[in-house]
């Protein structure tokens, strides 16, 4: 089976603008999560698309938002970019089964400018 | 709301020898992962752990769970270079979120 795909891997953006990121996730699996990585704050969980709804957010703002399509790609967005933006956004797929394991993706790295 | 903290954060250590990686949590749980990191890469599975007293190992790696102290184990036997990453456990509770803990920088030194 493939694995999670992301694009694109590698982003650089200037502030205020907007960016949009793309995760395909493993063939099967229904929920899709995001993540941003940054060296401060370490590993936070963003938002969570199950069946093309969001189940679950994290505590970011509302510039940052998402939407998942009825084969499950995901997409999420950044609006008005802030320097702090900077990070490595990572996708994880998990199939929905008795379990939450996380399949990650290698992820996007954006640098905001 | 659930706290996952990993100690230690940096771990130095030599070639050969032996380590253990903690993991405390504090809500009930008997779901937990490991995952392992290199540096600009994304994460990789290592262990899923899903019942008091799972066991997993695999070459130089063993994980632990006992869900009566909340506390997971991550051991390292012999470690060796390829072994150098950031580590991290990850507490499922089940319809919610996966909790992180913040990760151990594990290197490993001839």
């Amino acid at each position: 089976k493939a694995g999670v795909t992301q694009t694109p891997r590698y982003l650089i953006k200037t502030r205020g603008q907007q960016v949009t990121l793309s995760c395909s996730p493993i063939s099967g699996h229904r929920s899709v999560s995001w993540y941003q990585q940054t060296p401060g704050q370490g590993l936070q969980f963003l938002f969570e698309y199950f069946s093309e709804t969001q189940r679950n957010k994290g505590n970011f703002p509302g510039r940052f938002s998402g939407r998942q399509f009825s084969n499950s790609r995901s997409e999420m967005n950044v609006s008005t970019l802030e320097l702090g933006d900077s990070a490595l956004y990572l996708c994880a797929s998990s199939p929905d089964g008795q379990y939450n394991e996380q399949f990650f993706g290698p992820g996007t790295r954006l640098t905001v400018l | 709301e659930l706290k996952v903290e990993q100690n230690p954060l940096f771990l130095s250590m030599q070639e050969g020898k032996n380590y253990t990686i903690y993991c405390n949590y504090s809500t009930t749980s008997d779901r937990l992962y490991w995952y392992r990191q290199d540096p600009g890469k994304s994460l990789e599975s290592l262990f899923v752990l899903l019942s008091n007293g799972a066991v997993k190992q695999e070459g130089r790696l063993m994980a632990s769970l006992d869900t009566k102290a909340r506390l997971s184990t991550l051991h390292i036997t012999a470690a060796v270079h390829d072994l150098s990453a950031t580590y991290f456990c990850a507490v499922d509770l089940g319809n919610t979120p996966l909790v992180f803990g913040k990760g151990t920088r594990l290197s490993v030194i001839a």
